[in-house]
């Protein structure tokens, strides 16, 4: 049974301050790693994809890759009351159809 | 200008009783999707279908039979329901594969009583 691990937390942070979500795989040949976020009560979005090792910026959100570790994480740097809610991270398989399997998710709370 | 739908949004019923959820998409997008969200928030994959064909199969009761009339649509339907049914199910679509970028839709929540 191929697994994506995560803290379920709450993490709570400081507004201002940088929350780091981390993530662990079970397949070692996992292709694709995906951050989703997922408001309360609504459906998921997607923040970041990263498909090779090391890391990926976009605004104050960055994505980090390690295979060899089978780790993936989300900084988001200063955090945000509006960034609150559960973080959702998702790998595909090796398989020919990369089936996601998303992990539990980890629940943030931004305190102001 | 909504690109997943999902009707009905909310979903009431008796146990044994039969129901459908249906879900479109605007995005032209091959690739549809079916997640079951328990009540832990783990969310699951039941079903895959891409171009219409069935390419993910999840170890799903039988009494979930997904349908995709054309790629734009998938309907699931679910006979005899459990109280264990109980759950926001989501639908979902990809330009052509799950390596891609995953819109989902707005979620059914249903409630088996």
């Amino acid at each position: 049974q191929k697994e994506v691990e995560q803290n379920s937390g709450p993490l709570s942070v400081p507004e201002g301050a940088i929350a780091s979500l981390n993530c662990t795989y079970s397949d070692r040949v996992s292709q694709s790693f995906f951050w989703y976020r997922q408001y309360s009560g609504k459906s998921p979005e997607l923040i970041m994809s990263i498909y090779s090792n090391g890391d990926k910026e976009d605004g104050r959100f960055t994505a980090q890759l390690n295979k060899a570790s089978q780790y993936v994480s989300l900084l988001i740097r200063d955090s945000q009351p509006s960034d609150s809610a559960t973080y959702l991270c998702a790998v595909t398989d090796s398989g020919g159809y990369q089936k996601v399997t998303f992990g539990t998710g980890t629940k943030l709370q931004v305190i102001p | 200008d909504t690109a997943v739908s999902q009707t009905p949004k909310y979903l009431v019923t008796q146990m044994g009783n039969d129901k459908s959820i249906k879900c479109e998409q605007n995005l032209g997008h091959d690739t549809m999707y079916w997640y079951k969200q328990d009540s832990k928030k783990f969310l699951k994959i039941m079903f895959s279908y891409n171009n219409k064909e069935l390419i993910i199969n999840e170890t799903v009761p039988n009494r979930f039979s997904p349908k995709s009339p054309d790629k734009a649509h998938l309907n699931l339907h679910i006979n005899s329901l459990e109280l264990g049914d109980s759950a926001v199910y989501f639908c979902a679509s990809s330009l052509s594969g799950s390596a891609d970028t995953q819109y989902f839709g707005p979620g059914t929540r249903l409630t088996v009583l």
